[in-house]
């Protein structure tokens, strides 16, 4: 199983501040994800990365903007926070498997709260 | 696009009843899904996947799930339900093009003692 780190665990910031969500997987998969969870939700895919220098924006519109110059790493940054950037940020990865579809594994998530 | 329904929002149950989750999927193709639970203020642990083969498929903590192509479910069982097992369950569907995934909107699990 992948070990998937997210720094911070809990965020609470100030409307207009610049952040930086951290993500980091240490199993060299080349596949990563972020996904938003509002509170009792389900999770919405917001981007995603097949490899270096390669992202992909999801299904869920989202301000955020995200980079993978390392394979290991993920950040995901919001360049100016609002109240409705409020929400739990959960980042996965995946390798590529032989049957059909990847399997993912999940960080712990970032609780962001934007005042 | 593939969709996933999970009709129960809320379930409890007692703790050692059985314990049974529904999840409904729709997608065109050979299906690829997912268990997943999620430990309040926690990510998502996987508990089982289908992708191909025998129709039960057993994950870790005793659960276990049934594909049934017929019916469009993966069902998600436990035969004796422990108080550890109070959580939110996500059911999922791969999206084998871009490889991501689609969650149903998830089942919380109360365990009464």
């Amino acid at each position: 199983e992948a070990d998937i780190y997210q720094t911070p665990r809990y965020l609470v910031i100030g409307t207009g501040k610049k952040i930086t969500l951290e993500c980091s997987q240490t199993m060299g998969h080349d596949k990563m994800y972020w996904y938003q969870q509002d509170p009792g939700m389900e999770l919405h895919l917001i981007h995603y990365s097949y490899g270096v220098n390669s992202t992909e924006k999801g299904d869920l519109s989202s301000e955020s903007t995200v980079s993978r110059i390392r394979t290991e790493h993920f950040p995901l940054t919001l360049e100016s926070a609002r109240p409705s950037h409020t929400s739990q940020y959960l980042c996965a990865s995946s390798v590529t498997s032989g049957g059909g579809a990847d399997t993912q594994y999940f960080g712990p998530g970032t609780r962001l709260t934007v005042l | 696009a593939q969709s996933v329904t999970q009709p129960d929002i809320h379930i409890t149950v007692s703790e050692g009843a059985s314990l049974e989750l529904r999840c409904n999927y729709s997608y065109g193709a050979t299906p690829y899904l997912f268990w997943y639970v999620q430990s309040p203020g926690q990510g998502l642990q996987l508990l089982l996947k289908y992708f191909s083969g025998d129709t039960l498929v057993q994950g870790i903590k005793g659960f276990e799930a049934e594909f049934k192509r017929s019916q469009s479910s993966f069902n998600l069982r436990k035969p004796s339900v422990h108080w550890s097992d109070a959580a939110e369950y996500f059911c999922a569907v791969a999206d084998t093009g871009r490889r991501a995934l689609t969650f149903g909107s998830g089942t919380r699990l109360q365990v009464q003692p």
